[in-house]
């Protein structure tokens, strides 16, 4: 069993400042894990995904996320926001042997200030 | 991007009556998923497809049917639509291999009346 928890349903941060959307995840077998971004009145567009390998993983638009095993974490981060980047990002989890089905998070809308 | 169309992308309907909705994929992917969105919920899998007439239930399948005669094509059924499946449904396809992502399509935004 797997479940994805997204800290925050609402974020706002300034234009040119740091994005950091949490995310943390529970599965019971290693997990594949990815970001997605949702932009309004269309589906979700993948950003970035970890399977094996480097813990670090960078993703389209200059995201980026770490993997970190110990705190069952996958923050997304950016170290500039863009108003482009308003937009709602959800977190999914799958478990590997087998496991073709994603858990997602119940997203994190992102609001950039100009 | 991939290629996955839906259809209808919009409708109004009552209460009471049967609803279609249409995934069609062109990448000849193995699994289909239909997922239902709604605010504070996330993503939703209420059924998915590993195959032609393979399918299996999600976690929120009560009132949904689907069926998949062809490879392409993946259709989910509200068999008497009620004001609580009111939402967003997105379809997405998958190779099913370890670690690939699901590709989403563009959505239906259906509302029960």
């Amino acid at each position: 069993a797997q479940s994805v928890t997204q800290l925050g349903s609402h974020v706002s941060v300034s234009e040119g400042a740091l994005v950091l959307l949490r995310c943390n995840y529970s599965s019971s077998v290693p997990p594949y894990l990815f970001w997605y971004v949702q932009y309004p009145n269309q589906g979700l567009q993948l950003l970035l995904k970890y399977t094996t390998g480097a813990t670090l993983v960078k993703g389209i638009n200059g995201f980026e996320a770490e993997f970190k095993k110990s705190e069952t974490s996958f923050h997304l981060t950016k170290p500039s926001a863009h108003m482009s980047d308003a937009a709602e990002y959800f977190c999914a989890v799958n478990g590997r042997f087998g496991n073709e089905k994603l858990t997602f998070g119940t997203g994190t809308r992102l609001t950039i200030i100009p | 991007d991939a290629g996955i169309t839906q259809s209808p992308r919009h409708k109004v309907t009552e209460t009471g009556t049967p609803v279609t909705l249409r995934c069609h994929q062109t990448e000849n992917h193995r699994y289909m998923y239909w997922y239902r969105q709604d605010p504070g919920h996330g993503l939703r899998l209420i059924h998915y497809s590993y195959g032609v007439k393979d399918t299996d239930k999600g976690e929120v399948s009560d009132g949904y049917s689907v069926s998949r005669s062809k490879t392409e094509d993946f259709l989910l059924t509200l068999e008497s639509a009620t004001s609580s499946q009111t939402s967003v449904y997105f379809c997405a396809i998958s190779p099913g291999l370890a670690g690939h992502e699901q590709f989403f399509g563009p959505g239906t935004r259906l509302t029960v009346l």
